[in-house]
């Protein structure tokens, strides 16, 4: 595809279940990133992916959450046991490499009841 | 402190104003985005840069990377400009993720 993609675009799902969100990045970029946007927030870093090394995990705020990728493809950001708190949108966004523009998915919009 | 502070957190204009935003930044980086995020939540990169000026359209973003200063300016400001425009430095060294500004909320009135 020509963007980068998000599914699902909205998950309701209720507190102490998990999910699992995904990102196809665009295609030949090696930089992957995940990001937060609460209700009426700024965005918050969550993760980064470059290439094959070791992520950068630093924004996970709690190891509730955790995201693997597979090579320089798909990516999965998987929040267990979901609290309330973690409602917001979840934004991905990838770049040819480290330094690149970063192209931004639609979002997937979480609602934990 | 935050690590990056952008103002005017609101602004409201006229049709046909020129508009500038601005951003401090107290970390080292090594590029700097501007984003738009529209009314819908959808995010777009304006502008990567690391030095200097870019020009796109009627958008104008400059940076000093010794005064650790950026500015995004709109000439002749139309109300589809509206949105949020947010700075967002790229963190320098081996990690490689964005910090974020609050955001500047613009809305352009005809």
């Amino acid at each position: 595809g020509a963007g980068v993609s998000q599914s699902p675009s909205n998950k309701v799902t209720e507190k102490g279940k998990d999910v699992e969100l995904r990102c196809d990045p665009i295609s030949g970029h090696t930089a992957l990133y995940w990001y937060r946007q609460r209700l009426g927030q700024g965005l918050e870093f969550l993760i980064y992916f470059q290439g094959n090394s070791a992520p950068d995990k630093s924004g996970l705020p709690s190891d509730r959450f955790s995201a693997e990728r597979t090579g320089e493809s798909v990516s999965t950001l998987t929040i267990q046991r979901t609290q309330q708190e973690d409602s917001a949108v979840y934004l991905c966004a990838s770049a040819r490499d480290r330094v690149g523009e970063q192209y931004f998915g639609p979002g997937t919009r979480l609602t934990v009841t | 402190k935050n690590e990056v502070e952008q103002s005017p957190q609101n602004l409201t204009a006229q049709e046909g104003e020129f508009i500038t935003i601005n951003c401090s930044y107290s970390v080292g980086i090594s590029a700097l985005h501007w984003l738009q995020q529209h009314p819908g939540g959808g995010i777009v990169s304006l502008f990567m840069l690391s030095s200097g000026k870019k020009k796109h359209g009627r958008l104008i973003a400059t940076i000093n990377i010794q005064e650790k200063h950026s500015s995004l300016h709109i000439t002749a400001s139309h109300p589809r400009d509206s949105a949020v425009y947010i700075c967002a430095p790229l963190r320098g060294g081996s990690q490689g993720n964005l910090i974020f500004g609050k955001g500047t909320k613009l809305s352009v009135k005809p």
